[in-house]
């Protein structure tokens, strides 16, 4: 069981702007910043958010992330393809001392 | 860029020591610049962070792994190495090493090595 709770999957149309929620606690979203991974079949991870909102380079605009207490969201808009993927959020927890993830997002493109 | 790349055998022996190797390229372990961490995906399911070290050798374990796992560092030849001890099935996994940097993110990936845990 992840210590940070997103749901299971998500699904959208071409153009379409969907929202990935993470949900954590005091201990980590609550007092620390959250990433945002993508993770495309078959391949590792990547760095798609830091800093609660901000895009690393070659990011497109597309992908955005907000924070508010202890949760934290993934914005996707006009939705693409391309974007079919799982989606990891992260964040230092205090209590726990090192990273932690939610249970990954698989995102479906109808 | 950095450049990560694991190496290691893909099949181990259930009880006995999973050992993996991270080579590094474009950037320097010494410059103290990221931490150099360990993170596995069993089939199927999500991210778990194993843990980490810096460039001095301080590390941290997750808890749930503290008494099994060893992470090491060799600066001559710029590669970090994580050895899991006592392995059982649940320890098949694809394992990544990564970099934590500035952006307090795991910044750059290896591509992964799948580890299965069988007899």
């Amino acid at each position: 069981q992840s210590v940070l709770t997103q749901p299971p999957s998500a699904s959208g149309t071409p153009g379409q702007r969907v929202t990935i929620s993470c949900s954590g606690s005091s201990s980590n979203i609550g007092s620390n910043t959250v990433n945002w991974y993508q993770q495309l079949p078959g391949t590792a991870p990547k760095l798609l958010i830091y800093s609660n909102n901000l895009r690393p380079s070659g990011v497109p605009d597309r992908f955005s992330g907000s924070k508010s207490g202890a949760s934290a969201s993934l914005a996707i808009s006009g939705l693409q393809s391309e974007d079919e993927a799982d989606y990891y959020c992260a964040a230092w927890d205090d209590s726990l001392n090192g990273v932690v993830f939610g249970g990954g997002t698989k995102l479906t493109v109808l | 860029q950095v450049q990560l790349q694991e190496s290691g055998p893909g099949l181990v022996k259930p009880s006995q020591t999973l050992s993996l190797t991270c080579t590094v390229s474009g950037a320097s372990i010494r410059s103290g610049d990221y931490y150099w961490t360990w993170i596995r995906q069993p089939p199927e399911k999500g991210l778990e962070s194993i843990g980490y070290i810096d460039y001095s050798g301080s590390t941290y374990y997750t808890p749930s792994l503290n008494s099994r796992v060893t992470i090491s560092v060799d600066t001559s030849k710029n590669q970090f190495s994580l050895r899991l001890s006592s392995v059982t099935a649940a320890d098949t996994a694809v394992y990544y090493c990564a970099t934590w940097g500035s952006r307090e993110a795991f910044d750059f990936w290896g591509q992964g090595t799948m580890v299965t845990v069988s007899s």
